[in-house]
């Protein structure tokens, strides 16, 4: 019972690199999230998706891409790490009003 | 514009006190209150939820109690131990499946 996987769990990267952050779910379903969250700040939605191939943007999508080709994965890549983009991301999944689950986030630093 | 605003910041309780932590929110759409607990390096987790047709929920030592009139909803946590230490989050969402609104947490210490 994984419930909703996040890789990796910790990564350093350099300015103006690029990556991607892994999010998986095994629930089925259909809604899914991308937040981060920075100390004293709460969690902030940078990207949603209602289904595959549907996304749209949340409260801090500048500087973020987001992808859904399948009901289980929906990775968040990043272009040109910046060091604004330092912070805790936490993937989570929902069926339609129903509460969320969380994965255990990726710590991101970016020097 | 902080649409879910939570309050205190930071609350230090003693074993077998009440912890009590408010949030206040200014879409009167807004129709479901979660609140969730989260544990140091883990993501949060629900912890109990609230819809408006009702002023108070419990669920063994935690309560919710909502003012829909004062647009305010509290988490109360009876007899407080130290396994409770945690940051909780008040959030805040409306009819269809909109995004859940995050208030910015509060960091929970239970001593002994």
């Amino acid at each position: 019972n994984a419930g909703v996987t996040q890789t990796p769990k910790f990564r350093i990267l350099k300015i103006g690199q690029s990556m991607t952050l892994q999010c998986t779910q095994d629930m089925n379903h259909n809604y899914m999230y991308w937040y981060r969250q920075d100390p004293g700040m709460g969690l902030k939605l940078i990207y949603y998706s209602v289904g595959a191939g549907i996304t749209d943007k949340g409260e801090v999508p500048n500087g973020y891409n987001v992808s859904r080709s399948t009901t289980e994965d929906f990775p968040l890549r990043l272009e040109l790490a910046a060091p604004s983009q330092t912070s805790v991301y936490f993937c989570a999944s929902s069926y339609s009003g129903q509460p969320q689950h969380f994965g255990d986030g990726t710590r991101l630093s970016i020097l | 514009q902080q649409q879910v605003k939570q309050s205190p910041q930071s609350l230090i309780v003693q074993k077998g006190g009440i912890s009590i932590i408010n949030c206040a929110y200014e879409n009167t759409a807004f129709d479901y209150f979660p609140w969730y607990q989260q544990f140091p390096g883990k993501g949060p987790a629900l912890l109990i939820a609230i819809r408006p047709d009702v002023s108070e929920k419990k669920e063994g030592r935690f309560t919710i109690s909502f003012n829909k009139s004062a647009k305010q909803f509290s988490l109360h946590i009876m007899d407080s131990q130290p396994g409770d230490s945690a940051t909780y989050f008040c959030a805040a969402e409306s009819e269809g499946n909109t995004p859940l609104v995050f208030g910015k947490g509060t960091r929970l210490s239970v001593i002994a």
